[in-house]
């Protein structure tokens, strides 16, 4: 298994431009999220799914996009990007359970919009 | 609403010596609770977690953690640091039931190591 794999892995963007992060996981995961990571700041939710067709807001969700229209890809869109945007994207995913299951994380994106 | 704070956002220490990285959480309902690592230009790893079977848990690269309910505690150590150990460490705890089963994650701790 590949696990959560992310696509691209840098990106530089102006001011405006759009872009899409991809994230894919092949486990069979129905969760599946979308963090950003500021430095000192930890993880904060932007997006999240509990399956296929279904999503939901999480913490800082302006600015952003997603779509879930298969299991296996959690899409996140920029559509005007901003230099507040300029942060590491991480993309996680954990099977359907109770609350002690973990989630699994990709490797990340680092995107810096200029 | 659950919350988690990590005291120190820098612990350094000598390779060899105790290393204890702090975290205190918040929450209405029994926690799960969770320690993630993260080296440098990679995604998060899960070091161990807490699902209420134990209060000491043990996780990967010899860290374990306690459970203290009364000191709403859950800090991370290991006996002996080792130059590999040098990461950055995220506490985090299960938001409440019925909400996804979303992460709420603590600042994040840098642990660097002296040689």
């Amino acid at each position: 298994n590949a696990g959560v794999t992310q696509t691209p892995k840098f990106r530089i963007l102006k001011i405006g431009q759009s872009m899409t992060l991809q994230c894919t996981q092949d486990m069979n995961h129905n969760y599946m999220y979308w963090y950003r990571q500021d430095p000192g700041m930890g993880l904060k939710l932007i997006y999240y799914s509990v399956g296929a067709g279904i999503t939901d807001k999480g913490e800082v969700p302006n600015g952003y996009n997603v779509s879930r229209s298969t299991t296996e890809d959690f899409p996140l869109r920029l559509e005007l990007a901003a230099p507040s945007q300029t942060s590491v994207y991480f993309c996680a995913s954990r099977p359907k359970g109770g609350g002690m299951g973990e989630q699994f994380f990709g490797p990340g994106t680092r995107l810096t919009v200029l | 609403a659950q919350s988690v704070t990590q005291l120190g956002s820098h612990v350094s220490v000598s390779e060899g010596a105790l290393v204890l990285l702090r975290c205190n959480y918040s929450s209405s309902v029994p926690p799960y609770l969770f320690w993630y690592v993260q080296y440098p230009n990679q995604g998060l790893q899960l070091l161990l977690k807490y699902t209420s079977a134990a209060t000491l848990v043990k996780g990967i690269n010899g860290f374990e953690a306690e459970f203290k309910k009364s000191e709403t505690s859950f800090h991370l150590t290991k006996p002996s640091a080792h130059m590999s150990d040098a990461a950055e460490y995220f506490c985090a705890v299960s938001d409440k039931p019925g909400s996804s089963y979303k992460l709420i994650f603590g600042s994040g701790t840098r642990l660097l190591v002296r040689p």
